[in-house]
Protein backbone atom coordinates (compact mmCIF):
# COMPACT_ATOMS: atom_id res chain seq x y z
CA UNK A 1 0.00 0.00 0.00
CA UNK A 2 1.18 3.51 -0.70
CA UNK A 3 2.07 5.35 1.96
CA UNK A 4 4.09 8.08 3.80
CA UNK A 5 4.94 6.72 7.52
CA UNK A 6 5.32 8.87 10.70
CA UNK A 7 7.09 8.03 14.18
CA UNK A 8 6.43 8.49 16.33
CA UNK A 9 2.50 9.65 16.22
CA UNK A 10 2.01 11.32 19.89
CA UNK A 11 5.23 12.71 21.47
CA UNK A 12 5.87 14.42 24.92
CA UNK A 13 9.53 15.75 25.99
CA UNK A 14 10.72 18.85 27.28
CA UNK A 15 12.71 21.72 26.73
CA UNK A 16 15.99 21.08 25.21
CA UNK A 17 16.03 17.17 24.67
CA UNK A 18 16.81 16.57 21.23
CA UNK A 19 14.28 14.34 19.01
CA UNK A 20 13.91 13.59 15.75
CA UNK A 21 10.45 12.64 14.03
CA UNK A 22 11.16 9.93 11.30
CA UNK A 23 9.24 10.21 8.03
CA UNK A 24 9.52 7.29 5.51
CA UNK A 25 7.77 7.08 2.07
CA UNK A 26 7.60 3.78 -0.06
CA UNK A 27 6.61 5.30 -3.47
CA UNK A 28 10.02 6.17 -4.76
CA UNK A 29 8.83 10.19 -4.61
CA UNK A 30 11.29 12.41 -5.15
CA UNK A 31 9.65 15.61 -2.74
CA UNK A 32 9.18 15.38 0.40
CA UNK A 33 8.10 18.18 2.88
CA UNK A 34 7.41 18.64 6.41
CA UNK A 35 4.58 21.29 7.78
CA UNK A 36 3.38 22.04 10.88
CA UNK A 37 -0.28 23.07 11.60
CA UNK A 38 -1.01 24.98 14.09
CA UNK A 39 -4.98 26.59 15.02
CA UNK A 40 -5.44 29.96 13.25
CA UNK A 41 -2.22 29.51 11.62
CA UNK A 42 -2.81 26.51 9.19
CA UNK A 43 0.04 24.59 7.87
CA UNK A 44 3.29 26.10 7.17
CA UNK A 45 6.59 24.70 5.41
CA UNK A 46 9.29 23.79 7.57
CA UNK A 47 11.74 22.20 5.05
CA UNK A 48 11.27 20.47 2.03
CA UNK A 49 13.81 17.97 -0.68
CA UNK A 50 13.46 17.72 -4.10
CA UNK A 51 16.06 15.17 -3.76
CA UNK A 52 18.38 12.97 -2.10
CA UNK A 53 21.10 15.27 -0.47
CA UNK A 54 19.03 18.28 -1.81
CA UNK A 55 17.03 20.55 0.81
CA UNK A 56 15.93 23.98 1.08
CA UNK A 57 14.04 25.72 3.99
CA UNK A 58 10.46 26.48 3.77
CA UNK A 59 8.83 29.09 5.54
CA UNK A 60 9.08 28.62 9.26
CA UNK A 61 12.51 26.34 9.48
CA UNK A 62 14.05 27.93 12.16
CA UNK A 63 14.65 25.57 15.01
CA UNK A 64 14.51 22.88 12.94
CA UNK A 65 17.04 20.75 10.57
CA UNK A 66 16.07 17.99 7.93
CA UNK A 67 18.45 15.42 6.18
CA UNK A 68 17.65 13.49 3.00
CA UNK A 69 20.07 10.56 2.92
CA UNK A 70 18.18 7.89 0.84
CA UNK A 71 15.26 8.97 -1.07
CA UNK A 72 12.38 7.08 0.96
CA UNK A 73 13.38 8.80 4.05
CA UNK A 74 13.29 12.53 5.23
CA UNK A 75 13.25 13.20 9.06
CA UNK A 76 12.95 16.02 10.48
CA UNK A 77 15.13 16.94 13.77
CA UNK A 78 15.05 19.32 16.20
CA UNK A 79 18.19 19.81 18.18
CA UNK A 80 16.92 21.83 21.06
CA UNK A 81 13.38 21.57 21.35
CA UNK A 82 10.97 24.77 22.72
CA UNK A 83 7.67 25.21 23.62
CA UNK A 84 6.79 27.08 20.77
CA UNK A 85 7.57 24.12 18.94
CA UNK A 86 4.86 22.30 20.47
CA UNK A 87 2.70 21.89 16.75
CA UNK A 88 0.96 18.59 15.25
CA UNK A 89 3.43 18.08 12.33
CA UNK A 90 3.19 16.31 8.94
CA UNK A 91 5.25 14.55 6.35
CA UNK A 92 4.19 14.98 2.76
CA UNK A 93 5.54 13.57 -0.27
CA UNK A 94 4.59 13.83 -3.83
CA UNK A 95 6.86 12.03 -7.02
CA UNK A 96 8.05 15.43 -8.91
CA UNK A 97 7.09 17.85 -6.95
CA UNK A 98 4.40 19.89 -5.35
CA UNK A 99 3.23 22.23 -8.25
CA UNK A 100 1.47 19.71 -10.22
CA UNK A 101 1.56 16.23 -8.58
CA UNK A 102 -0.96 14.83 -5.73
CA UNK A 103 0.74 15.29 -2.58
CA UNK A 104 0.78 12.25 0.10
CA UNK A 105 0.54 13.39 3.79
CA UNK A 106 1.25 11.34 6.80
CA UNK A 107 -0.65 11.07 9.84
CA UNK A 108 0.88 13.09 11.49
CA UNK A 109 3.10 13.76 14.85
CA UNK A 110 1.79 15.70 17.85
CA UNK A 111 4.53 16.95 19.60
CA UNK A 112 4.36 18.74 23.24
CA UNK A 113 7.37 20.53 24.34
CA UNK A 114 7.03 21.37 27.94
CA UNK B 1 4.35 37.25 -0.24
CA UNK B 2 1.87 34.79 -1.66
CA UNK B 3 -1.30 34.25 0.72
CA UNK B 4 -4.38 32.16 0.56
CA UNK B 5 -7.38 32.98 2.89
CA UNK B 6 -10.47 31.13 3.65
CA UNK B 7 -12.90 31.19 5.99
CA UNK B 8 -12.57 29.26 9.55
CA UNK B 9 -16.22 27.70 9.70
CA UNK B 10 -19.36 27.13 7.77
CA UNK B 11 -22.30 25.87 8.88
CA UNK B 12 -24.58 23.62 7.08
CA UNK B 13 -27.84 21.44 7.13
CA UNK B 14 -27.26 17.74 5.81
CA UNK B 15 -28.73 17.50 2.83
CA UNK B 16 -28.00 21.05 1.20
CA UNK B 17 -24.85 22.22 -0.74
CA UNK B 18 -21.80 23.12 0.77
CA UNK B 19 -19.91 26.70 -0.60
CA UNK B 20 -16.45 27.17 0.28
CA UNK B 21 -14.60 29.88 -1.28
CA UNK B 22 -11.26 30.76 -1.21
CA UNK B 23 -8.87 33.65 -2.66
CA UNK B 24 -5.40 33.84 -3.22
CA UNK B 25 -2.85 36.18 -4.32
CA UNK B 26 -0.16 34.77 -6.40
CA UNK B 27 -1.32 34.99 -10.10
CA UNK B 28 1.16 32.48 -11.54
CA UNK B 29 -0.42 29.55 -9.56
CA UNK B 30 -0.45 26.88 -12.34
CA UNK B 31 -2.39 24.46 -10.11
CA UNK B 32 -5.33 25.35 -7.57
CA UNK B 33 -6.23 22.51 -5.00
CA UNK B 34 -8.94 21.45 -2.59
CA UNK B 35 -7.44 19.42 0.72
CA UNK B 36 -9.69 17.76 3.14
CA UNK B 37 -8.43 16.72 6.77
CA UNK B 38 -10.79 14.34 8.70
CA UNK B 39 -10.02 13.99 12.38
CA UNK B 40 -6.84 12.72 13.63
CA UNK B 41 -5.72 12.04 9.88
CA UNK B 42 -3.23 13.78 7.77
CA UNK B 43 -4.14 15.91 4.40
CA UNK B 44 -6.08 13.84 1.43
CA UNK B 45 -6.22 15.49 -1.90
CA UNK B 46 -10.00 15.94 -3.21
CA UNK B 47 -9.41 18.00 -6.34
CA UNK B 48 -7.63 20.26 -8.35
CA UNK B 49 -8.00 22.82 -11.32
CA UNK B 50 -5.80 24.10 -14.16
CA UNK B 51 -5.21 27.49 -14.00
CA UNK B 52 -6.70 27.78 -17.42
CA UNK B 53 -9.54 26.14 -16.75
CA UNK B 54 -12.52 28.08 -15.18
CA UNK B 55 -14.86 25.01 -13.69
CA UNK B 56 -14.11 21.13 -12.55
CA UNK B 57 -16.81 18.22 -11.98
CA UNK B 58 -16.16 15.23 -10.08
CA UNK B 59 -19.40 13.51 -9.01
CA UNK B 60 -20.62 15.71 -6.00
CA UNK B 61 -17.66 18.34 -6.43
CA UNK B 62 -17.76 21.40 -8.45
CA UNK B 63 -14.71 23.51 -8.69
CA UNK B 64 -15.17 26.93 -9.88
CA UNK B 65 -11.81 29.13 -10.43
CA UNK B 66 -12.46 32.70 -11.06
CA UNK B 67 -8.79 33.70 -12.57
CA UNK B 68 -9.38 37.69 -12.64
CA UNK B 69 -10.64 37.63 -9.62
CA UNK B 70 -8.29 35.05 -8.33
CA UNK B 71 -10.71 33.35 -6.41
CA UNK B 72 -11.52 29.79 -6.12
CA UNK B 73 -14.11 27.58 -4.50
CA UNK B 74 -15.35 24.39 -4.37
CA UNK B 75 -19.04 23.02 -3.95
CA UNK B 76 -20.58 19.93 -2.36
CA UNK B 77 -23.71 18.83 -3.78
CA UNK B 78 -26.09 16.67 -1.26
CA UNK B 79 -23.78 17.44 2.17
CA UNK B 80 -23.28 14.35 4.09
CA UNK B 81 -22.27 13.74 7.90
CA UNK B 82 -18.84 12.35 6.20
CA UNK B 83 -18.25 15.67 4.50
CA UNK B 84 -17.49 16.90 8.28
CA UNK B 85 -13.85 17.68 7.95
CA UNK B 86 -11.52 20.46 7.38
CA UNK B 87 -11.11 21.96 3.76
CA UNK B 88 -7.60 23.35 2.35
CA UNK B 89 -7.44 25.71 -0.03
CA UNK B 90 -3.51 25.73 -1.99
CA UNK B 91 -1.87 27.30 -4.48
CA UNK B 92 0.86 25.74 -6.57
CA UNK B 93 2.62 29.77 -6.73
CA UNK B 94 5.26 29.26 -9.61
CA UNK B 95 8.30 27.68 -8.37
CA UNK B 96 9.05 24.31 -6.78
CA UNK B 97 9.20 25.10 -3.39
CA UNK B 98 5.46 23.93 -2.44
CA UNK B 99 2.20 24.75 -1.72
CA UNK B 100 0.85 27.67 -0.26
CA UNK B 101 -2.35 26.61 1.91
CA UNK B 102 -5.22 28.43 3.71
CA UNK B 103 -6.04 28.06 7.17
CA UNK B 104 -8.81 25.64 6.51
CA UNK B 105 -12.00 25.78 6.54
CA UNK B 106 -13.75 23.86 9.27
CA UNK B 107 -17.39 22.37 7.85
CA UNK B 108 -19.96 21.60 10.08
CA UNK B 109 -22.85 19.55 9.46
CA UNK B 110 -26.16 20.30 11.23
CA UNK B 111 -28.98 17.28 11.17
Amino acid sequence: EAQVTQNPRYLITVTGKKLTVTCSQNMNHEYMSWYRQDPGLGLRQIYYSMNVEVTDKGDVPEGYKVSRKEKRNFPLILESPSPNQTSLYFCASSLLGSTNEKLFFGSGTQLSVL
Amino acid sequence: GEDVEQSLFLSVREGDSSVINCTYTDSSSTYLYWYKQEPGAGLQLLTYIFSNMDMKQDQRLTVLLNKKDKHLSLRIADTQTGDSAIYFCADSGGGADGLTFGKGTHLIIQP
